[in-house]
């Protein structure tokens, strides 16, 4: 079936560092979606992109739309314990639907 | 306003039984989108549906249904419950045409013995 390659898998990190992971798809995708999901809770949406090479901001976190439509990133700067949770990308066709990434596991030390 | 909503929160059933999970979206939000999601294989789209009708299908067999009324809410329904089914059955809203942004539930843990 369709799939998003989505890394780092997981990342474990000191409290004040830079987060950076991505999306990559061999479908082209009309909105690329962010979302965080903490245990026991539904995803969260963080940021939605609807433009390719659009670069979207949502306070600490930085979204872009690739250029050729298969691919995302998000940034988080200066990490905090508050962002400890599982990150997915989505990519949406035209038709809604949407795929999602494996996710990547955010750990982060005080 | 108030999120999306789905109940029950936690399900435990047999093999073999059959089970009707629920989902109200946000007010004013047409269509609603059912998910699966396990750790080996993570979030797979189920179904969605807009206005009453089926708008887009997964790659679910046929014993994965759902339906939504005339409000927008949507149920979904597994018979013939198998092992594998466990899993956190998620519901997501959006407005359906126009904006696209989905926002989920906290989901329905649902566990198979």
């Amino acid at each position: 079936g369709q799939q998003l390659n989505q890394s780092p898998q997981s990342m474990f990190i000191q409290e004040g560092e830079d987060v950076s992971m991505n999306c990559t798809s061999s479908s082209i995708f009309n909105t690329w979606l962010w979302y965080k999901q903490e245990p026991g809770e539904g995803p969260v949406l963080l940021i939605a992109l609807y433009k390719a090479g659009e670069l979207t901001s949502n306070g600490r976190l930085t979204a872009q739309f690739g250029i050729t439509r298969k691919d995302s990133f998000l940034n988080i700067s200066a990490s905090i314990p508050s962002d400890v949770g599982i990150y997915f990308c989505a990519g949406q066709f035209n038709t809604g639907k949407l795929i999602f990434g494996q996710g990547t596991t955010l750990q982060v030390k005080p | 306003k108030a999120g999306v909503t789905q109940t029950p929160r936690y399900l435990i059933k047999t093999r073999g039984q059959q089970v009707t999970l629920s989902c109200s979206p946000i007010s004013g939000h047409r269509s609603v989108s059912w998910y699966q999601q396990t750790p080996g294989q993570g979030l797979q789209f189920l179904f969605e549906y807009f206005s009453e009708t089926q708008r887009n299908k997964g790659n679910f067999p046929g014993r994965f249904s759902g339906r939504q009324f005339s409000n927008s809410r949507s149920e979904m329904n597994v018979s013939t419950l198998e092992l594998g089914d466990s899993a956190l059955y998620l519901c997501a809203s959006s407005m359906g045409q126009g904006e696209r942004e989905q926002y989920f539930g906290p989901g329905t843990r649902l566990t198979v013995t």
